[in-house]
């Protein structure tokens, strides 16, 4: 069983509706919390990270994260065309001595939102 | 453009051949990774420098592979011998010393090995 689980999609919707993307876990020395979003042939980009259970509002994105359940959301409100992406959930936890925050991805949900 | 910097974006090379990848992270950081991302799958993680320090490898990084970051600057990152199994994107990042652990990764470097 893999660390981080994350539907792989494609999830379509049409414009203007209300996404929500998911992730689990199952190892509870994960500390941060983050999104990534990518673009077909980029890299991925940080939309958002959070470090404490609760949700975090930026903009149409809201990160929302329940440690206890070791479940992880990133609803996305109005959403447009342009969001079309694979959204990666990625978690980080210290790792030996370097001082390393280890960074965990899921394996991405790709989204679709039809015009 | 102050982003991590990575070329070449695409390398289509035959089996057996050397490749080398650069990466240029953001000047501020102090810390660089590679990573690997093949298709419908999330980065994994193939080695890390502190400064021009590397203090981690990850067991998917065989013999065939040598990262370097002289000065703690750019950093290159050597396939030897390529063979199919190591088509992937190669992706660097880079983040400051402190922080909760997120990275800023460059666009990528695609190899294809044919």
């Amino acid at each position: 069983q893999k660390e981080v689980e994350q539907d792989p999609g494609p999830l379509s919707v049409p414009e203007g509706a209300i996404v929500s993307l998911n992730c689990t876990y199952s190892n509870s020395a994960f500390q941060y919390f983050m999104w990534y979003r990518q673009y077909s042939r980029k890299g991925p980009e940080l939309l958002m990270y959070t470090y404490s259970s609760g949700n975090k509002e930026d903009g149409r994105f809201t990160a929302q994260v329940d440690k206890s359940s070791k479940y992880i959301s990133l609803f996305i409100r109005d959403s447009q065309p342009s969001d079309s992406a694979t959204y990666l959930c990625a978690m980080s936890a210290l790792v030996g001595d370097t001082g390393r925050r280890a960074l965990t991805f899921g394996s991405g949900t790709r989204l679709q939102v039809q015009p | 453009d102050t982003g991590v910097s990575q070329n070449p974006r695409h390398k289509i090379t035959k089996r057996g051949q050397n490749v080398t990848f650069r990466c240029d992270p953001i000047s501020e950081h102090n810390r660089l990774y590679w990573y690997r991302q093949t298709l419908g799958q999330g980065p994994e993680f193939l080695t890390y420098f502190q400064n021009e320090a590397q203090l981690e490898k990850s067991r998917l990084l065989s013999d065939r592979f040598s990262a370097e970051r002289p000065k703690g600057s750019f950093s290159t990152l050597e396939i030897q011998r390529t063979e199919q199994g190591d088509s992937a994107m190669y992706l660097c990042a880079s983040s400051p010393t402190r922080g909760s652990g997120e990275l800023f990764f460059g666009e990528g470097s695609r190899l294809t090995v044919l």
